[in-house]
């Protein structure tokens, strides 16, 4: 089957760093996407990886390792806003975005 | 604003209802999805629609009815739920359903509770 693993919570401080993994096993990949949610609000787009290394947009960064089926967000310089959930999503081989349950972030001051 | 509009944003109905969702994308994508966020599950996807033909039904149960009568909209009908329908259910739009960067947008959902 196909499965998307990630921690179901983390908490960290703000101004800190934090790293939120995410491993997959996937029919083929075709490139992974990252999403914040907030609570009570729609996903929106964060990043996508196709190939291996690292891509960064301001404070935030994704990284991928195909080859170990790897992905991890860096969020630099927490802010209280970036409480929400972190999704990652795996496109597989028919090209289906197959989803994890999320990462919840805490922020705490 | 993402684009994308759901209504209603919140929906209450009894077991014996019928109701409808609807969903508008401002954006001019070609593509368009059901989806159902239970709390700690990863998002479901129900329905995707290309170019108004339904390319996926991921074994959705029959109770569910989507119609998509052109690019820009999409229905989600309901009738005779369970308790266990009782969920989020997102609307997203992207340009094609063919894969590389193409993101979804989101609309801000339906908060449905089945009663």
């Amino acid at each position: 089957g196909q499965n998307i693993d990630q921690p179901t919570e983390m908490t960290a401080t703000e101004g800190a760093i934090v790293q939120i993994n995410c491993t997959y096993q996937t029919s083929g990949f075709n490139g992974l996407f990252w999403y914040q949610q907030h609570a009570g609000e729609a996903p929106t787009f964060l990043s996508y990886n196709v190939l291996d290394g690292l891509e960064e947009k301001g404070r935030f960064s994704s990284f991928l390792s195909r080859s170990k089926g790897y992905s991890y967000l860096l969020l630099k310089e927490l802010q209280m806003k970036d409480s929400a959930s972190y999704l990652c999503a795996v496109t597989d081989s028919n090209y289906q975005l197959i989803w994890g349950a999320g990462t919840k972030l805490i922020i705490k001051p | 604003e993402t684009g994308v509009t759901q209504t209603p944003r919140h929906l209450v109905m009894g077991m014996t209802n019928k109701k409808s969702l609807k969903c508008e994308q401002h954006l001019g994508h070609n593509a368009m999805y059901w989806y159902k966020q239970s709390a700690k599950k990863p998002l479901e996807l129900m329905f995707v629609y290309s170019l108004e033909e339904r390319v996926e039904n991921n074994s959705v149960p029959s109770r569910f009815s989507p119609e998509c009568p052109n690019s820009s909209h999409l229905f989600l009908h309901l009738h005779t739920l369970q308790p266990e329908d009782s969920a989020l259910y997102l609307c997203a739009s992207s340009q094609s359903i063919a894969g590389g960067p193409d993101e979804q947008y989101f609309g801000p959902g339906t908060r449905l509770t089945v009663t």
